[in-house]
């Protein structure tokens, strides 16, 4: 079994839907929750980071780590083309990062 | 968030040849950088982890001799693909973590193509 589980995609909505994006894991000692958008050809850039159970919102993102479940999700409201890329969870510990295989969203206009 | 910079984004060079990619965080210390490699449409896949001032840890299947990992300082570490062949021939991405923090942030990666 892996470690990282994320829902494979690749999923297709209309501008201004809210998109959910999902990832279970199964290593009780990570600690902290981060959340990657990578566009074609370039490096992941940090989306969401996270240590605690619950919701974390910036702007139009939340991320929602639920530790007792062991799952992670990214919503994005209102979600725009400019949001169309492969988002990628990771999760750490002990100074190392383990991500998942990505799931890419195109958000057509 | 912080910035981390790669130099090259792109080398095209011969078979045979040694290429040196530089990875830097340009505005916050690192003592670990990580090591990314990546084929079309997969997800990364983690090749070395650095540490300022001491050897690199390799992954498992990663040969160290051939990519050779220096982390010299807290804003650089260089990955130099030695007698590089084409399946050598990837999107090579760093990553850089926030002493403080712990936030990794990623390099824009640089673009590997062996003749």
């Amino acid at each position: 079994q892996k470690e990282v589980e994320q829902d494979p995609g690749p999923l297709s909505v209309p501008e201004g839907a809210i998109v959910s994006l999902n990832c279970t894991y199964s290593n009780s000692a990570f600690q902290y929750f981060m959340w990657y958008r990578q566009y074609s050809r370039k490096g992941p850039e940090l989306l969401m980071y996270t240590y605690s159970s619950g919701n974390k919102e910036d702007g139009r993102f939340t991320a929602q780590v639920d530790k007792s479940s062991k799952y992670i999700s990214l919503f994005i409201r209102d979600s725009q083309p400019s949001d169309s890329a492969t988002y990628l969870c990771a999760f750490g510990n002990a100074g190392k990062s383990t991500f998942g295989d990505g799931t890419t969203l195109t958000v057509k206009p | 968030g912080a910035v981390v910079s790669q130099h090259p984004s792109w080398v095209i060079c011969k078979s045979g040849t040694s290429v040196k990619i530089e990875c830097r965080s340009l505005d916050f210390q690192a003592t670990t950088m990580f090591w990314y490699r990546q084929f079309p449409k997969q997800s990364l896949m983690l090749m070395a982890t650095s540490n300022e001032g001491s050897k690199a840890t390799y992954e498992q299947g990663v040969e160290k001799d051939k990519f050779l990992i220096n982390h010299a300082s807290l804003t650089l570490s260089t990955l130099t693909v030695t007698s590089a062949h084409p399946e050598d021939s990837s999107f090579y991405i760093c990553s850089a973590r926030e002493t403080r923090s712990n936030e990794q942030f990623f390099g824009p990666g640089t673009r590997l193509t062996v003749l």
